[in-house]
């Protein structure tokens, strides 16, 4: 079936360093991709979103990039800290006919950060 | 707002118990989820209600059972509870559409840890 999945299970940085995960998707007809930030012991938390009419979108220290033409998508994150070590999902949906918001969801990555 | 709760955090069974996990949001939000997390692995759909009333099966089902009386209540049933279900057990909620995060910002529970002997 359809899936998304990640390059890297595991990413180690420093503390300050830009850190980057990323994530391959399969099916070409999702049109909206998410990820989320999982520390232990909780649940995912949103981080940030992009339709897939979208290449690029920022928040707060973090981008998103989405490559269709490759089926990838990026997490990039400035100025890492170590309060953003925890496992990062990416999720996507086919929002259109009725996906009722399904989530499908990669391995994730876990993101180290060191002092 | 207390967001979205589940109860009770931890649980062990012993094979062919059955137990209710309760997921409740104060949020207003229609539609509610119940994923299970397996070690190393992304989250897994079980079953999937877009309304007080209804509910679908989501990618693995099977052993499971749910239940929407209440629009701010979401029970996920295991009737007869078996290793395999040794999970831990994500309940979600979301708007149907709008929001100032996105139109489909999903908020999670803490998660409950089942243990099945």
């Amino acid at each position: 079936g359809e899936s998304v999945g990640l390059h890297l299970p595991t990413l180690s940085v420093q503390e300050g360093d830009n850190s980057i995960i990323n994530c391959a998707y399969s099916n070409s007809a999702s049109d909206y991709f998410i990820w989320y930030k999982q520390e232990s012991g909780k649940g995912p938390q949103f981080i940030i979103d992009i339709r897939s009419n979208m290449d690029k979108r920022q928040g707060q220290r973090v981008t998103v990039l989405l490559n269709k033409t490759v089926k990838h998508l990026s997490l990039q994150i400035a100025a890492t800290q170590p309060g953003d070590s925890a496992v990062y999902f990416c999720a996507e949906i086919n929002a259109g006919g009725t996906s009722y918001g399904k989530l499908t969801f990669g391995q994730g990555t876990i993101l180290t950060v060191h002092p | 707002n207390a967001g979205v709760t589940q109860t009770p955090k931890f649980r062990v069974l012993k094979t062919g118990q059955s137990m209710t996990l309760l997921c409740a949001q104060d949020m207003n939000h229609e539609y509610m989820y119940w994923y299970r997390q397996d070690p190393g692995m992304g989250l897994r759909l079980i079953h999937y209600s877009v309304g007080e009333g209804t509910t679908a099966k989501g990618e693995v089902p099977d052993g499971y059972n749910v239940s929407r009386l209440k629009k701010q209540n979401f029970l996920l049933g295991l009737e007869s509870a078996a290793p395999s279900q040794t999970s831990v057990y994500f309940c979600a909620s979301t708007r149907t559409s709008g929001g100032t995060m996105g139109l489909y910002e999903q908020y999670f529970g803490p998660g409950t840890r089942l243990t099945v002997t």
